[in-house]
């Protein structure tokens, strides 16, 4: 299994454009979710997913937008970037059923400059 | 999900066991306690978990108390390569919770 991968690994933008974070995973979770790190910080939840085609707020969701079309993808979009959105973006993904612990697996992360 | 409280930072030498408390006083009876940690730049790895019961596997070992207010995650032999920050969790059993993480503790294991 690959498990989370993110794409791309560094990317830099000017304030205004937009793209998109590519996150897929191929463990069958239904939870999927993004966080943002920045310099010193801890991780911030920006939204989260439990399965195809449901998604929800996390702690910061303002200037993001997600979707849900497949259980194994969880994209992320900035529709017109801002120097605040400069960032190290995690996806993550876990089971929601089994009984078992509900461990989650993050993936690389993806380096976001907004000039 | 309650609320934890862990100290900023800690130094630890290497070889020594590293110690990394947390307190969460307000956690409910069905509330499990989670370690994960992250290395510099990395996404972050889950460590361990646990409910009642003292639990080890091949990364560490956490210790809860009997009150479950507070628990301690045991690094048996720091390696330089656990410098990383630790984050305890506490959070109820529920598929559909989102997770939070707090500021965590970073760990510096010394030579």
């Amino acid at each position: 299994n690959a498990g989370v991968t993110q794409t791309p690994k560094f990317q830099v933008l000017k304030t205004g454009q937009s793209m998109t974070l590519q996150c897929a995973q191929d463990m069958n979770h239904e939870y999927m979710s993004w966080y943002r790190q920045d310099p010193g910080m801890g991780l911030r939840l920006i939204h989260y997913s439990v399965g195809a085609g449901i998604t929800d707020q996390g702690e910061v969701p303002n200037g993001y937008n997600v979707s849900r079309s497949t259980t194994e993808d969880f994209p992320l979009r900035l529709l017109s970037a801002a120097p605040s959105q400069t960032s190290v973006y995690f996806c993550a993904s876990r089971v929601t059923g089994g009984g078992g612990p509900l461990i989650q697996y993050f993936g690389p992360g993806t380096r976001l400059t907004v000039t | 999900d309650a609320k934890t409280t862990q100290p900023p930072s800690m130094d630890c030498a290497e070889g020594r066991a590293a110690n990394l408390p947390c307190n969460h006083s307000t956690i409910s009876g069905n509330e499990y306690v989670y370690w994960y940690r992250q290395i510099h730049s990395q996404g972050p790895q889950y460590i361990i978990h646990g409910l009642k019961n003292n639990e080890t596997n091949e990364m560490a070992s956490l210790i809860i108390t009997e009150d479950r207010k507070s628990s301690t995650l045991i690094l048996p032999h720091a390696t330089l390569r656990d410098t990383a920050v630790y984050y305890c969790i506490v959070r109820v059993k529920t598929s559909y919770d989102k997770v939070i993480f707090g500021p965590g503790t970073s760990l510096s294991v010394i030579p």
